[in-house]
Parts: C-alpha cells; structure tokens; sequence
C-alpha cells in the first residue's frame, strides 16, 4: 500500500546549522508530495510541495526535491534559525481513486540560539 | 475569511458518552477529512468527503461518523466514547485534486476518562 516514511527525531540542531530531514515514500502511479510544518498549539500548514519527479518545491529558504528514482523528498535548509523549531511532516496524496492524503510520523526539530 | 474553524478546543468525556466534534470552512473547498494526531503516530485519517453528500473511511474509521450536508460544513461524531479516543483531532479542506493543499483547523484536544 501507499505509506511515507520519515527519519525518526528530535533533530537538535544549533542556529545557521544545515538542516536535513529525510523521506521516503511508497506509492502506486504518480503520487504529489508535500512537505507541512506544525508550530507548537497549532494546526499544520504548507511549506512546500512537488507535483512531479524532478520538480524541487521551495519556501522560507527550505527545499525539497522530488526524486522517483530513490522515492525520496528529503527537506534541506542551509542555515536554520530559532524559528525554525517545530514539527515537520512529510505527505503523498494518492492520484489513484479518490484522492488521499498519507502523512509521516512527523519529525521535531529544535534548533538552540 | 475564518479559514477552517473547529469547536470545541478542547474537550473531557466519560467513556461511554457521544459528542459531535464541529469543523467548517469558508473557501468553499469541495474536499473536507478528520485526521487524529497520537505520539509517534503521526496524522492518521479517519473519514473524508469529496463533496456534499459524499464521504469515505479513511486508516481508522472505527468508532466515529460523519457526515456532509453542506459544502461548508464535516462534523465528526463520536458515538459511544472509548479511552482509545483520547487524541488531538484536526480537520482540513482543501480545493481536491492531486496538487492541492490542504488547510488545517487549529484542533481540538479530546480527553475520554
């Protein structure tokens, strides 16, 4: 079946540290991938997607790139601040069907002034 | 525009007890699912809708209904509350479709003794 598989955390890391948070999925066809983050007592929210192989999503200095061959979307960002804290989830929708959405476990990264 | 709306945000019950957990949206987005966040489990979905009228079992189905009168509006109801249930609930919507994001509610934290 369709599942996403992510690195498990926390990830500590110290401001202006490269960040790497990985992610492997399994899909039938053509999946769009996703990455959301969650900031502590909210609601989950886009940082960036990817609708094709190849395609690199990017937002707030992060990027994903979308690889069929490897089915992975690992999340990089260059240099991570303070703000950067919070958990982060790597996502599929199915294209198959009914569209589904299929989330990670989630990966907390805490980043130290 | 109130984005996604959920109520209550928090929530104690006895087990055995029934509730209707409330979630609407204002853009008019024809894809509305229930999702429950657990330690190390990640979004798991409950149930989803297409659109008005039309829902779907998603990864853990059992014990809770819904049901999509309107456009607008995805209440999940918890029939016959069971500790198991204790989780932080969300509810999203989006436009549908396999490129689309989806937009979260801020959650609401049920508690079942």
């Amino acid at each position: 079946g369709n599942s996403v598989t992510q690195m498990e955390g926390p990830v500590t890391l110290s401001e202006e540290a490269f960040l790497t948070i990985n992610c492997t999925y399994t899909a039938t066809g053509y999946p769009s991938l996703f990455w959301y983050v969650q900031y502590p007592g909210e609601g989950l929210q886009l940082l960036l997607k990817a609708t094709k192989a190849d395609d690199k999503g990017s937002n707030k200095g992060f990027e994903a790139t979308y690889r069929k061959e490897t089915t992975s979307f690992h999340l990089e960002k260059g240099s991570v601040q303070v703000s950067d804290s919070a958990v982060y989830f790597c996502a599929l929708i199915t294209t198959s069907g009914t569209y589904k959405y299929i989330f990670g476990t989630g990966t907390r990264l805490k980043v130290l002034a | 525009n109130a984005g996604v709306t959920q109520t209550p945000k928090f929530q104690v019950l006895k087990t055995g007890q029934s509730m209707t957990l409330q979630c609407a949206q204002d853009m008019n987005h024809e894809y509305m699912s229930w999702y429950r966040q657990d330690p190390g489990m990640g979004l798991r979905l409950i149930h989803y809708s297409v659109g008005a009228g039309i829902t779907d079992q998603g990864e853990v189905p059992n014990g809770y209904n819904v049901s999509r009168s309107t456009t607008e509006d995805f209440p999940l109801r918890l029939l016959s509350a069971a500790p198991s249930q204790t989780s932080v609930y969300f509810c999203a919507s989006g436009a549908g479709g396999p490129y689309n994001e989806q937009f979260f509610g801020p959650g609401t934290r049920l508690t079942v003794l």
